[in-house]
């Protein structure tokens, strides 16, 4: 069975900072992919990031990049020169060739602090 | 916008009635995906369909349906509602092109259902 595990619930950082959400999963399949979304109050899911686990290189949108540790099992989202816009809910999410579907981590909700 | 299209955005109904959400995919899509997010929670998978045929089921209960249509729209049918039914229903869609059998998912903007 595969599972998504967000730790941490909510998170403070200050404007212009970095900062790194964590995000473990546990699949048996070798193939998966890993995401990242933001959800906003405003409610929509808004895709950041994508990571295939055959990726040799860690992914990187803009000022987000994913932290990939194959052998830890971990795919942490880093924000680089956080802004107050980055004020929202973020889902970590998981799939993979058995699945078909995209499992979601419980999100961890991040406030930017100017 | 991402191209996914969800209606009604609201709707608000009192216990033991039937709701209908539709979805439109983004153009050129095959997949579609329901989620369910109650207050304060994560998503919880529902069901995927895949070019009209039904690929994979969630925590999904009885009382609720779906079907995806020839024309690749599809509807979620929640019936018998109960107020712990209230929560904001998303349709996402997907090319299914990365590793791991799905794309990324873009996400229509939820209908919120209040049952009274």
């Amino acid at each position: 069975a595969q599972k998504i595990t967000q730790t941490q619930p909510g998170m403070f950082v200050q404007e212009k900072e970095a900062v790194t959400l964590d995000c473990t999963y546990d699949t048996s399949d070798p193939s998966y992919g890993l995401f990242w979304y933001k959800q906003p109050s405003s409610g929509e899911m808004i895709f950041l990031i994508y990571q295939g686990s055959y990726d040799q290189q860690n992914a990187t949108e803009g000022r987000y990049s994913l932290n990939f540790q194959k052998a830890r099992k971990s795919a942490n989202l880093v924000i680089s020169a956080s802004q107050l816009g980055d004020s929202a809910m973020y889902f970590c999410a998981m799939s993979s060739d058995s699945s078909y579907k995209l499992i979601f981590g419980s999100g961890t909700r991040l406030l930017v602090r100017p | 916008d991402s191209g996914v299209t969800q209606t009604p955005k609201h709707l608000i109904t009192a216990t033991g009635q039937r709701v209908t959400l539709r979805c439109s995919p983004r153009s050129g899509d095959l997949s579609v995906y329901w989620y369910q997010q109650s207050l304060d929670q994560g998503l919880q998978f529902l069901i995927h369909y895949y070019n009209g045929e039904e690929r994979a089921k969630g925590n999904i209960l009885e009382r609720f349906s779906a079907q995806q249509f020839p024309d690749l729209h599809s509807e979620l049918n929640l019936s018998s509602l109960e107020l712990g039914d209230s929560a904001l229903y998303f349709c996402a869609s997907s090319t299914n092109r990365l590793a791991g059998n799905t794309g990324e998912l873009f996400f229509g903007e939820g209908s919120r259902l209040t049952v009274l």
